[in-house]
């Protein structure tokens, strides 16, 4: 079945580093891939998405690139600031296997800025 | 504002005693779903419905069940709770299949 890789965390990083959280994928057909983040005591919010290959999405200084061929998005940001401390969930949806009534995640990566 | 809610966010009970957790949306979403986070898994569907009357399993549906009755509120019922259910329940709605799912804040569920 579809299924989403994510690096282990905790990622932690300092004010202002740049980040990469990578994330593959293992799906048939033509996913649509999604990055959802979640901050403490709170749910899941939609950071951003990419539809087809090549698509770059980018939110809030976000950016990942859906790479068919690397079966990729990874997420990435310039400068990270302390209040991006949160889970990152990659998901997708759309697959052959999974259809779009289901997002398939990731296990999340826990990032952890410091001042 | 848009959004989706969930009652209760907290919940301690004990096996066997039925429960429901209350999910509601006021964005007239057709589409809502039930998923359960738990360490290491991320999070895995439930049960989804497609509209009203119209409901399906997810990953994980056993010992769960669901109804839709009205567009907006999808409950989700434990009939016999037992402490592998024992998670971080999330309800989510979406205006269609491919839109971007909108999350409730969660509800931390523990069975004894």
């Amino acid at each position: 079945g579809d299924s989403v890789t994510q690096m282990e965390g905790p990622v932690t990083l300092s004010e202002e580093a740049f980040l990469t959280i990578n994330c593959t994928y293992t799906a048939t057909g033509y996913p649509s891939l999604f990055w959802y983040v979640q901050y403490p005591g709170e749910g899941l919010q939609l950071l951003l998405k990419a539809t087809k290959a090549d698509d770059k999405g980018s939110n809030k200084g976000f950016e990942a690139t859906y790479r068919k061929e690397t079966t990729s998005f990874h997420l990435e940001k310039g400068s990270v600031q302390v209040s991006d401390s949160a889970v990152y969930f990659c998901a997708l949806s759309g697959g052959k296997n999974t259809g779009f009534q289901k997002l398939v995640f990731g296990t999340g990566t826990r990032l952890l800025v410091s001042p | 504002e848009a959004q989706v809610t969930q009652n209760p966010r907290y919940l301690i009970t004990v096996t066997g005693k039925k429960l429901t957790v209350t999910c509601s949306q006021n964005m007239n979403h057709e589409y809502m779903s039930w998923y359960r986070q738990d360490p290491g898994l991320g999070l895995r569907q439930i049960y989804y419905s497609m509209n009203v009357e119209v409901t399906d399993k997810g990953d994980v549906p056993e010992g769960y069940k669901v109804s839709r009755k009205e567009k907006r509120n999808f409950p989700l019922i434990l009939e016999s709770p037992s402490p592998n259910q024992t998670s971080l329940y999330f309800c989510a709605s979406s205006s269609g299949l491919a839109g971007p799912r909108y999350f409730g804040p969660g509800t931390r569920l523990t069975v004894t």
